[in-house]
């Protein structure tokens, strides 16, 4: 089975601060994922990626950048954390199109 | 184990013509259904329906969910070379974003 991994399961970070969650997965998934989960409004993807060095926006990318320097890594970056990205993060790989979705554990983000 | 299944696999169609995508499930302790647009590499977030929205309308999608029947409908009216997508259905369940299931999709094409 697929294994993706984030690293953190919770995280308490104070507005302003620079914010890294990071995503590695263990199989050689083309795909790679960044959404967060908010109650009531679903997966929203912020970024994806579909090869290494290869990033592109979502439909929430205000806020973010990410970084895929090796296949198996996907960094989701917060420049400068807000109160309005407390929120659960989710990194999901795909194999690639109509392959199923493996997605890691969440990090939640709470800013304060 | 839990299982989303999505019918029809493919679906070819003339613009105008209306179109529903079936999607049936077996989950311990639904808590919501989730419907996705994949183009290209990416899943956009189209609905979530709950026990207390069951309902969903936006422009000529629009989605119902039978939780007697443990299934969703997702309708699309006079439909575009645009809607050409797949449509992924995905149901989550109490304990977690592990235990999102996505089905394998349908894939539309809809031709001039």
């Amino acid at each position: 089975d697929v294994k993706v991994t984030q690293s953190s399961r919770y995280l308490v970070k104070r507005t302003g601060e620079k914010v890294f969650l990071e995503c590695v997965q263990d199989m050689d998934h083309e795909n790679m994922f960044w959404y967060r989960q908010d109650p009531g409004l679903g997966l929203r993807l912020i970024y994806f990626s579909y090869d290494v060095k290869m990033k592109e926006k979502g439909d929430i990318p205000e806020g973010y950048s990410v970084s895929r320097e090796k296949k198996e890594r996907f960094s989701l970056i917060l420049e400068s954390a807000s109160t309005n990205q407390t929120s659960m993060y989710l990194c999901a790989t795909q194999l690639g199109v109509r392959y199923g979705y493996t997605f890691g554990s969440g990090t939640r983000l709470t800013v304060v | 184990e839990d299982k989303v299944v999505q019918s029809p696999l493919s679906l070819v169609v003339h613009e105008g013509d209306t179109v529903t995508l079936n999607c049936s499930y077996e989950v311990t302790n639904f808590r919501s259904l989730l419907w996705y647009k994949q183009e290209k590499k990416a899943p956009t977030f189209l609905f979530m329906l709950t026990s207390s929205g069951i309902e969903k309308k936006s422009g000529r999608l629009s989605s119902i969910l039978d939780k007697k029947e443990l299934s969703s409908i997702l309708n699309i009216t006079a439909t575009q070379t645009g809607d050409s997508a797949i449509y992924l259905c995905a149901v989550e369940a109490e304990g977690g974003s592990e235990k999102l299931v996505f089905g394998k999709g349908t894939k539309l094409t809809v031709n001039p």
